[in-house]
Formats: C-alpha cells, sequence, structure tokens
C-alpha cells in the first residue's frame, strides 16, 4: 500500500543546533517528494519539492532535504534552527498522471531559546 | 504569488445544521481540493475538482458534498453537520496534472459542531 511515514511526532530543539526530520515513503511508481510546513493557524507552505536529477534539493527558509531512493527516504535538514522555525512539518509524495498526494501524520517542530 | 483564501478561520454550528466552506483561488488553476486536518492523521482528501462542475470523491467523501460553479471557487457543504466533523479545514489548488504538481493551501477553517 502507498503510505508515507513521519516516525517522529515531535522533535524539539535548541535554536542554533541542526535539525533532521525524518520522512520514509512507500509508494509503487516514481516518487515526487514534498515538505510543507505549516505555522500555528495556518495552510501549509511550500518548503522544498524533489521530482528528478539533483538528490539533493533546496528550499526556502535555508531548508535543503536528500532523496535516498535505495532507502526510500526524503529527511528534511536544517543546518541551524531558529525559533521561527517551530511548526509542524509534513512529507508528501504524489506521482505522474495523478492528482492524489498521500500526506504524513506531520512532526511538531519545538525550538528552545 | 497564489492566493487561496477561505471564507472563514473560525467557525461553530450546531448538530444537524447544514454548513457551508467556501474556498477562492485567484491564480486560474484547473485543480481544487479540499482536504480535512485531523492530529494524528495528516491531511486527507475529501473531494477533488479538475474543471468547473467537474468532481471526483477522495478518501473520505462521506457526508460531504461539494459545488464548484466558477473556476475560482469551491465549496465544500456538510449536508447535516455531526460532532465527528469537528476538524480543520483545508483548501488547496495546483495547476492540471501532469504540470508542477506543487499544491497551495488556503490558511484553512476550523470547524467545531456542538
Amino acid at each position: 500500500a502507498q503510505s508515507v511515514t513521519q516516525p517522529d511526532i515531535h522533535i524539539t530543539v535548541s535554536e542554533g543546533a541542526s535539525l533532521e526530520l525524518r520522512c520514509n515513503y512507500s509508494y509503487g511508481a516514481t516518487p515526487y517528494l514534498f515538505w510543507y510546513v505549516q505555522s500555528p493557524g495556518q495552510g501549509l507552505q511550500l518548503l522544498l519539492k524533489y521530482f528528478s536529477g539533483d538528490t539533493l534539493v533546496q528550499g526556502i527558509k535555508g531548508f535543503e532535504a536528500e532523496f535516498k531512493r535505495s532507502q526510500s527516504s526524503f529527511n528534511l535538514r536544517k543546518p541551524s534552527v531558529h525559533w521561527s522555525d517551530a511548526a509542524e512539518y509534513f512529507c508528501a509524495v504524489t506521482t505522474s498522471g495523478t492528482y492524489k498526494y498521500i500526506f504524513g501524520t506531520g512532526t511538531r517542530l519545538k525550538v528552545l531559546a | 504569488d497564489v492566493k487561496v483564501t477561505q471564507s472563514s478561520r473560525y467557525l461553530v454550528k450546531r448538530t444537524g445544521e447544514k454548513v457551508f466552506l467556501e474556498c477562492v483561488q485567484d491564480m486560474d488553476h484547473e485543480n481544487m481540493f479540499w482536504y480535512r486536518q485531523d492530529p494524528g492523521l495528516g491531511l486527507r482528501l475529501i473531494y477533488f475538482s479538475y474543471d468547473v462542475k467537474m468532481k471526483e470523491k477522495g478518501d473520505i467523501p462521506e457526508g460531504y458534498s461539494v459545488s464548484r460553479e466558477k473556476k475560482e471557487r469551491f465549496s465544500l457543504i456538510l449536508e447535516s453537520a455531526s460532532t465527528n466533523q469537528t476538524s480543520m479545514y483545508l483548501c488547496a489548488t495546483s495547476l492540471p496534472t501532469g504540470s508542477t504538481y506543487e499544491q497551495y493551501f488556503g490558511p484553512g477553517t476550523r470547524l467545531t459542531v456542538t
């Protein structure tokens, strides 16, 4: 079955520390992968996306993600977290020819001052 | 920038009421979506529309209907609201399938049914 797993429900990091949010997917076709961020009370904003090519993709707000086909993973990273990064992060997958996305259940990030 | 607006940020309705949630986009996108977001469940697709008057059921359409009379507007209708429909509702848009695939989201409507 197609699925997206975000194994960490909550993550807490100190401001200035590095961050890695995990995302694993199970998908029969070539995946198109996304990371979205949702600030409290807001809709989702696209951070970055991977369709093909270079497996390390850069996004907004200093985020990057690496696609590893062998591990079926698309982990999100940031070298130095800012207090404003506190939010919920969603990984999502789709593929060519379909409108349907599969979203993970989200990881809520807390940043300590 | 794509702008997706939703008619209400917060809504409180009584059980049995008919509820309308409106979504309007200003970027001429063909595809529009309604999702429901619940803690621990992520986003679940309720309905999808790829053109005016065209719709497809998503994963959880029961208890909901939709209307798309104009390209820019996509309405979600709860025919008879129930307490288990208390949730955050998110509208999204995208270009046609086969294009960029990314979705653009509205700010959400938090609906409480009492």
